[in-house]
């Protein structure tokens, strides 16, 4: 299957600084990426979908200003935790969008953020 | 908003039983997908569905793409110790099919007694 990376695996910061998780397809160009958050023994929550080239789509009630994205090229979405506070503790997860006749999303293997 | 429903939550069996799970909608998907997920990771693709009635086998799993195109299953033969992991369907709704989102059941968490 296709290749999704993420960096880092985990973060610690403290409260009040910002973190930047990164998410690179590997091996084929994605112009659409996807961040979800995860909470124990809960589904995946999608957070909002990067475009390459232009602005992110946020799902309801994720604010744009406290995540903002970056998806700078075809391999690579950035998002960052502005100002993190403990509750923004969580698993953070990208996938990337391959398309074409089967159009199907690869996942990376997650950022672990705590704030302390 | 729209939903999976998906079953059973958890499942506790013994290796070498036969697993099977499903996912149900109230509306109509175009793509229903399998994904397993391990402690601490991220989810692994198992089986992509494209077309209704679709039977794709991956190893000793096998998925299907309902006929109705609201319900997909998912069956696991000969469990095995490392078939222990949270599984996850998702489908995309007819009605997304321009933005690639999928929307995900809430898992079925398979425990395997060796």
């Amino acid at each position: 299957g296709a290749v999704v990376s993420q960096h880092p695996s985990r973060v610690i910061c403290k409260s009040g600084t910002s973190v930047k998780i990164e998410c690179r397809s590997l091996d084929f160009q994605a112009t659409t990426m996807f961040w979800y958050r995860q909470f124990p023994k809960q589904s995946l929550m999608l957070m909002a979908t990067s475009n390459e080239g232009s602005k992110a789509t946020y799902e309801q009630g994720v604010e744009k200003d406290k995540f903002l994205i970056n998806h700078a090229s075809l391999t690579l979405s950035t998002l960052t935790v502005t100002s993190a506070h403990p509750e923004d503790s969580s698993f953070y997860i990208c996938s990337a969008l391959r398309t074409g006749v089967k159009e199907t999303q690869y996942f990376g293997p997650g950022t672990r953020l705590l704030v302390l | 908003g729209q939903q999976l429903n998906q079953s059973p939550q958890s499942m506790f069996i013994q290796e070498g039983e036969d697993v099977s799970m499903n996912c149900t909608s109230s509306s109509i998907f175009n793509t229903w997908l399998w994904y397993k997920q391990d402690p601490g990771e991220g989810p692994v693709l198992l089986i992509a569905l494209y077309k209704a009635g679709e039977l794709t086998s991956n190893g000793r799993l096998t998925a299907q793409f309902g006929i109705t195109r609201k319900d997909s299953f998912l069956n696991i033969s000969a469990s095995i110790p490392s078939d222990v992991g949270i599984y996850f369907c998702a489908g995309q709704p007819e009605t997304s099919s321009n933005t690639g989102k999928l929307i995900f059941g809430q898992g079925t968490t398979l425990q395997v007694k060796p």
